[in-house]
């Protein structure tokens, strides 16, 4: 199987434009989340979910929105972009037993620049 | 939140040598994790590791819990071993969210 993939791989945007990062996952995790990775901050979660039709914030949801239509797919979209979110964005997949994941896996990134 | 803190923050080996990174977190966790994060930025899992003992290939981690730290050995390191290592705990309590400390660069020379 594949994993966790995400495209694209890099992304140059204006700001203001809007655009969606996609993620899939061939493993049939529950569990789903985005992370966004920037020098001295380390990764941070932005959003997450627990299952198809359920989402949730992490620590800086703000010029994010997610959906969870399927189990596989987990997009991430940036309303208006910003140059604060030029960033690398890393999708995440795993079981989840009770409240307590299993391995967390992660996609091959996405690094995103804003002018 | 769970403060994750990881030693040495540079390390720098020859070749062949063994090396051993630490992680020490504040709180009781269910879930611990290694990853390597390779010099195009991917993030390779090595290790979910919540306590115990586990090995693969030249690789080794243990965690004991109840002392809250975790170790990572790398044995006769290869030039394909440089990059990146993070230890990870999970919070279950904040959206099972993956607190990341700061990391240990590793550069191994030929």
């Amino acid at each position: 199987n594949a994993g966790v993939t995400q495209t694209p791989k890099f992304q140059v945007l204006k700001t203001g434009q809007s655009m969606t990062l996609q993620c899939a996952q061939d493993m049939n995790h529950e569990y789903m989340s985005w992370y966004r990775q920037d020098p001295g901050m380390g990764l941070r979660l932005i959003h997450y979910s627990v299952g198809a039709g359920i989402t949730d914030q992490g620590e800086v949801p703000n010029g994010y929105n997610v959906s969870r239509s399927t189990t596989e797919d987990f997009p991430l979209r940036l309303l208006s972009a910003a140059p604060s979110q030029t960033s690398v964005y890393f999708c995440a997949s795993s079981r989840r037993q009770g409240e307590i994941t299993d391995t967390q896996y992660f996609g091959p990134g996405t690094r995103l620049t804003v002018l | 939140g769970i403060q994750v803190e990881q030693s040495p923050p540079d390390l720098i080996l020859q070749e062949g040598a063994n090396s051993t990174l630490r992680c020490n977190f504040s709180d009781s966790v269910n879930n611990l994790q290694w990853f390597h994060q390779n010099p195009w930025g991917q993030l390779i899992n090595l290790f979910y590791i919540p306590s115990g003992t586990k090995q693969n290939g030249r690789l080794s981690a243990t965690t004991v819990a109840t002392e809250r730290y975790s170790l990572l050995y790398i044995s006769s390191s290869q030039t394909t071993d440089s990059g990146v290592y993070f230890c990870a705990v999970e919070e279950w309590a904040a959206g099972n969210k993956l607190t990341f400390g700061g990391g240990t660069r590793v550069l191994v020379k030929p």
